[in-house]
């Protein structure tokens, strides 16, 4: 019954390296995002997406990019990876703005990466 | 701005007591959603209930209850006759309506329910 899947729940990588995280739903939701989370701070967004090939900045862009090719899988890169984006991160998806249900978002289990 | 607050970090309670897990919540909005999620030890957050900012009853579903005043911006939960599978870490958000599909977390609390 599993909704979200995030395909590594441990990765431990090396300053410098690209990371790609992968994401995929099941539920043709129209919504997927990315949240990092970090003890005292909660979950902060990342990145979002509405549709296949649209991305949008959430509150803490900077290190990362995103992809949708598409519907059902969203990706975070990080280019080139430093210690400080050693974090567990999330991916959510939902349906779209205005749909019954919209609001209510649909976790993975979390990545939860380390960056020596 | 929009901000969540819980300011309860850490909460140890013995089993079968009652506990109220606190949130407090700003916005310029009149129209917005409060939620909260339950994030247990194998890491995935799950949807526990979504309140819209113009109904104000309080809920109860089995042993959890939430109790949503607009007066003083709270959305506070409250777990009855705790039990060890609720020990995890529980996660109050706010969506506002216009703008983008995207949840406004607080920074959690951390119950642990002692048996």
């Amino acid at each position: 019954d599993v909704k979200v899947t995030q395909s590594s729940r441990y990765l431990v990588k090396r300053t410098g390296e690209k990371v790609f995280l992968e994401c995929v739903q099941d539920m043709d939701h129209e919504n997927m995002f990315w949240y990092r989370q970090d003890p005292g701070l909660g979950l902060r967004l990342i990145y979002f997406s509405y549709d296949v090939k649209m991305k949008e900045k959430g509150d803490i862009p900077e290190g990362y990019s995103v992809s949708r090719e598409k519907k059902e899988r969203f990706s975070l890169i990080l280019e080139s990876a430093s210690t400080n984006q050693t974090s567990m991160y999330l991916c959510a998806s939902s349906l779209l703005q205005g749909t019954s249900g919209a609001n209510v978002l649909t976790f993975g289990a979390g990545s939860r990466l380390t960056v020596l | 701005a929009q901000k969540v607050t819980q300011a309860q970090t850490e909460i140890s309670v013995v089993e079968k007591e009652d506990v109220t897990l606190d949130c407090v919540y700003e916005t310029r909005d009149t129209t917005y959603y409060l939620f909260w999620y339950k994030q247990p030890p194998s890491g995935e957050l799950v949807f526990l209930i979504r309140r819209n900012s113009f109904d104000e009853q309080n809920e109860i579903s089995g042993r959890y209850s939430w109790n949503f005043q607009k007066s003083t911006s709270s959305f506070n939960f409250t777990i009855t006759a705790s039990q060890v599978v609720d020990s995890a870490v529980y996660f109050c958000a706010l969506r506002y309506e216009t703008g983008a599909n995207n949840l406004f977390f607080g920074t959690g609390t951390r119950l642990t329910v002692i048996p």
